[in-house]
């Protein structure tokens, strides 16, 4: 089953705005990471967050952890057209048997000029 | 660096086809894996290898097999192939180290349609 659980699952502003998305997850984790999909093209790693951090910021992407309430977010800031895309999270299970990202299932965000 | 190459990009199979999709890095990763990703489902891990010689199961391993033989190289081998399997398959690969996964790198794509 998906650990992570992206809302909303589509979000559409206009150039400029800021665009959060927030992630959701089930288990305790060792970190969450966010990544974007251009259409039709692989996945972009945009920034990892520990389990033992709040908060971490990269260019006009920051992103936030509460692990007591199991959820993630990322904000973009400024946003532009070019950051159309889906975002999703990713979160390696603390106590899963093996090395593996479970993904959620992405929020589509549409920058409108 | 290449990076994350997969082939082919495309690809159309008829249902009980057997292929491979092939997977290489030259960036001496030890971590690759392989994802389907479906509309709406997000991604899905197939298998996943820490090296060479080994490999292990994900999440919906059933009708895949993967084989690890050098680091570079994680090839996707579907026995049987089901229009199940319709999907678009993704290879990553990132280096392991202390703390859990760190960045993973992806490849472009194989977009495999069963008829």
């Amino acid at each position: 089953s998906q650990q992570g659980e992206e809302d909303p699952q589509a979000l559409s502003i206009q150039e400029g705005e800021n665009a959060t998305m927030n992630c959701s997850y089930k288990t305790s984790i060792n970190n969450l990471q966010w990544y974007r999909q251009n259409s039709g093209r692989g996945l972009v790693h945009l920034i990892l967050i520990r389990s033992n951090e709040r908060e971490k910021h990269s260019g006009r992407l920051r992103v936030t952890l509460d692990t007591s309430k199991k959820s993630s977010s990322l904000l973009i800031t400024a946003s532009r057209a070019a950051d159309t895309a889906s975002y999703f999270c990713a979160t390696e299970g603390r106590l899963t048997s093996g090395s593996r990202l479970t993904f959620g299932e992405g929020t589509q965000l549409t920058v409108n000029p | 660096n290449a990076g994350v190459t997969q082939t082919p990009k495309f690809q159309v199979l008829k249902t009980g086809q057997s292929m491979t999709l092939q997977c290489a890095q030259d960036m001496n990763h030890e971590y690759m894996s392989w994802y389907r990703q479906d509309p709406g489902m997000g991604l899905r891990l197939i298998h996943y290898s820490v090296g060479a010689g080994i490999t292990d199961q994900g999440e919906v391993p059933n009708g895949y097999n993967v084989s690890r033989s050098t680091t570079e190289d994680f090839p996707l081998r579907l026995l049987s192939a089901a229009p199940s399997q319709t999907s678009v398959y993704f290879c990553a690969s990132s280096p392991l180290l202390a703390g859990g996964l760190n960045e993973q790198f992806f490849g472009p794509g194989t977009r495999l349609t069963v008829l």
